[in-house]
């Protein structure tokens, strides 16, 4: 099955710590995509990634951080000093950087 | 900034019904334009892509229009059904970024 594969579905992180949400994807895609939706706003872009070894930040990068070693996967570390991070985050990609954009099942993650 | 507004927020109509989504941006200078549906704690599904040449694309039961100098599009959904129930996503490619509104929260009545 062709598509994007985000895990894990859900994931809880202590006060002080870094996590790592990841996206894998066999679409062949050169562009790959992190965004944060929060409940009554739309979709905020964080990262993205035109190409292998390239990423660049998007509206909300603070307090996270991104790698693109292989064009299959483009995790995300949401370190400490991101202040909020609870929220629906979601991965997409898509053939080139302005063609049709496909979208993970998405990454709840919960302060606790 | 590239601004996306979707009206209504929410919407209840009866199975069979007919029915309009809204979408409007504030700058026409745009790639293309995608709407997604969503179902609850689930990730997006595209639906339907428009260029920014094309005034609209079908794909059964849905057609979407786009008008780019006046920065609007709909999303037309004949004969709803219960299955159709979902928030519906405008989003619009400017430059390297998808900008989205907010959604309308669709529920199909049986």
């Amino acid at each position: 099955d062709g598509g994007i594969t985000q895990s894990p579905k859900y994931l809880f992180r202590k006060e002080g710590q870094n996590v790592t949400l990841s996206c894998e994807q066999n679409l062949n895609h050169d562009a790959m995509y992190w965004y944060r939706q929060d409940p009554g706003q739309g979709l905020r872009l964080i990262y993205y990634s035109q190409i292998v070894n390239d990423f660049q930040k998007g509206d909300i990068a603070e307090g996270y951080s991104v790698s693109r070693e292989k064009k299959e996967s483009f995790p995300l570390t949401v370190t400490s000093a991101q202040k909020n991070p609870t929220a629906f985050y979601l991965c997409a990609s898509s053939a080139k950087l302005n063609t049709e954009a496909f979208f993970g099942q998405g990454t709840r993650l919960t302060v606790v | 900034k590239q601004e996306v507004t979707q009206i209504p927020a929410a919407l209840s109509v009866p199975e069979g019904e007919n029915l309009v989504l809204n979408c409007s941006f504030t700058d026409s200078a745009i790639y293309n334009l995608q709407w997604f549906r969503q179902d609850p704690g689930k990730g997006l599904t595209s639906l339907l892509l428009i260029q920014s040449s094309q005034r609209e694309q079908t794909s059964g039961r849905l057609n979407a229009s786009l008008d780019k100098s006046s920065g609007r599009s709909t999303l037309y959904i004949a004969a709803s059904q219960p299955g159709d129930s979902a928030t519906y996503l405008c989003a619009v490619r400017a430059t390297n970024n998808l900008f989205f509104g907010t959604g309308t929260r669709l529920t199909v009545i049986p």
